[in-house]
């Protein structure tokens, strides 16, 4: 079955350091990708996708992930977090060609802001 | 945007009751999906719709059922709820074409006692 992957369950930065979380998907012919976080007691919010085009992703609140098809990565990077950047991140697949549809979920990182 | 809505935001409920979970998309979406979030499991995919009267199984569709009367409603069933259904409960809904991805609910915190 096809599956992501999130290394990590929980991440701790310090204020105004950069950070990288990490997300692997399993190798398909055609995959979208896809990073959410959630604040307490919320749904989810997209903060960017990768459909096609451009292996370079930006996204809100200064958030950026690349497309890496030969490791099968999509990594959320910042340069500089901030404290309200403490939130759970949940990286996320749609696969074509079989199976269920909808996303597929990764079971999320605790990114911890440290002052 | 899109607006995805969860009629409950909490919802208490005893062992053996039916229960209904809402939702409504104002973007005459054909796409709808019902997921439940468990702390270190991430969210799991309960059932899904691609239109009016159909739906599919998902991955973990077993003690629940829905209903798609409507376009924008989507509704989740708890035939006989378990204390072992008390989750987060998302709803979502998907656009396809141009600006293609999904949009979530605030959520359904479900507790069975």
């Amino acid at each position: 079955a096809q599956s992501v992957t999130q290394l990590d369950s929980q991440v701790p930065v310090f204020e105004e350091a950069p950070v990288e979380l990490r997300c692997n998907y399993s190798s398909s012919v055609s995959v979208y990708l896809f990073w959410y976080v959630q604040y307490p007691n919320q749904g989810l919010q997209l903060l960017l996708k990768y459909l096609s085009g451009s292996t370079l992703v930006k996204g809100i609140n200064g958030f950026e992930a690349e497309f890496n098809k030969s490791q099968t990565s999509f990594h959320l990077r910042k340069p500089s977090v901030h404290i309200s950047d403490t939130a759970e991140y949940f990286c996320a697949a749609e696969y074509s060609g079989g199976g269920a549809d909808g996303l597929t979920f990764g079971k999320g990182t605790h990114l911890i802001i440290q002052p | 945007d899109v607006k995805v809505t969860q009629s409950s935001r909490y919802l208490v409920k005893r062992t053996g009751e039916k229960v209904f979970l809402e939702c409504v998309q104002d973007m005459d979406h054909e796409n709808m999906f019902w997921y439940r979030q468990d702390p270190g499991l991430g969210l799991r995919l309960i059932y899904f719709s691609y239109d009016v009267k159909m739906k599919e199984k998902g991955d973990i569709p077993e003690g629940y059922s829905v209903s798609r009367e409507k376009k924008e409603r989507f509704s989740l069933i708890l035939e006989s709820a378990s204390t072992n259904q008390t989750s987060m409960y998302l709803c979502a809904s998907r656009r396809t074409g141009l600006n293609y991805g999904y949009t979530f609910g605030s959520g359904t915190r479900l507790t069975v006692v």
